[in-house]
């Protein structure tokens, strides 16, 4: 079975800075991998996906992502962040197309500035 | 763009009683999901519905539960007998088709259970 481990509960960043949200799934074949954000109050916003191909994937609002096998993992990291980008944010993983998404718990990420 | 609505927003019920939980996916998308979150807790997969028929269900998705399709636009979850723990944020997704990807989230609606 599928699951999906976000280590991080919570994240603090300065504004500008780096951030990098961790990402780690358990999938015996070669899984379709997702980052979704959630705003407080709002639904699942799709950020970014990884299916196949290049395993570093562009997103919207500046975010990207790595797939890295050996590892199994998915991190999304964006190189400067901005205020707007304070949310909780969801790991992902599906075992196929137009299969079930399990979640991970959520990392939720503060910006101070 | 197109995006998957869903009503009401927020419904607060009593203990024992049944609700009905709407969504309108994307148009010319044939898959069909609920999840739900409990308030701080992850996303949760209940079912999947493909062809008017569930392809997919959680342990979650008990007989308390039900989903249908009655038209060509909306897409239903029932809980017949609301229980106190049935309060959370319920999600619909909708998918193209099934050589494609991206399951799209509707806003969710937040039920109350007292």
């Amino acid at each position: 079975a599928q699951s999906v481990t976000q280590p991080d509960i919570h994240i603090t960043v300065s504004e500008g800075a780096s951030l990098e949200l961790r990402c780690n799934y358990s999938y015996g074949a070669t899984p379709y991998l997702f980052w979704y954000v959630q705003s407080p109050g709002q639904g699942l916003q799709l950020l970014l996906k990884y299916f196949s191909g290049d395993t570093l994937v562009q997103g919207i609002k500046g975010f990207e992502a790595e797939f890295k096998r050996s590892q199994s993992s998915f991190n999304l990291r964006k190189p400067s962040v901005h205020w707007s980008d304070a949310a909780e944010y969801f790991c992902a993983v599906g075992a196929r197309q137009g299969n079930k998404l399990v979640f991970g718990a959520g990392t939720i990420l503060r910006v101070k500035s | 763009e197109p995006e998957v609505t869903q009503t009401p927003s927020h419904q607060v019920t009593q203990m024992g009683q049944e609700v009905i939980l709407r969504c309108v996916p994307i148009s010319n998308h044939l898959y069909f999901y609920w999840y739900r979150q409990i308030l701080g807790q992850k996303v949760e997969f209940l079912v999947s519905f493909y062809n008017n028929e569930i392809s997919e269900k959680s342990e979650i998705f008990d007989d308390q539960f039900s989903v249908e399709r009655p038209d060509g636009s909306n897409f239903t979850l029932k809980i017949r007998s609301t229980k106190l723990e049935d309060s959370a944020m319920y999600f619909c997704a909708s998918i193209r088709q099934v050589t494609t990807d991206t399951q799209y989230f509707g806003p969710g609606t937040r039920l109350t259970v007292l």
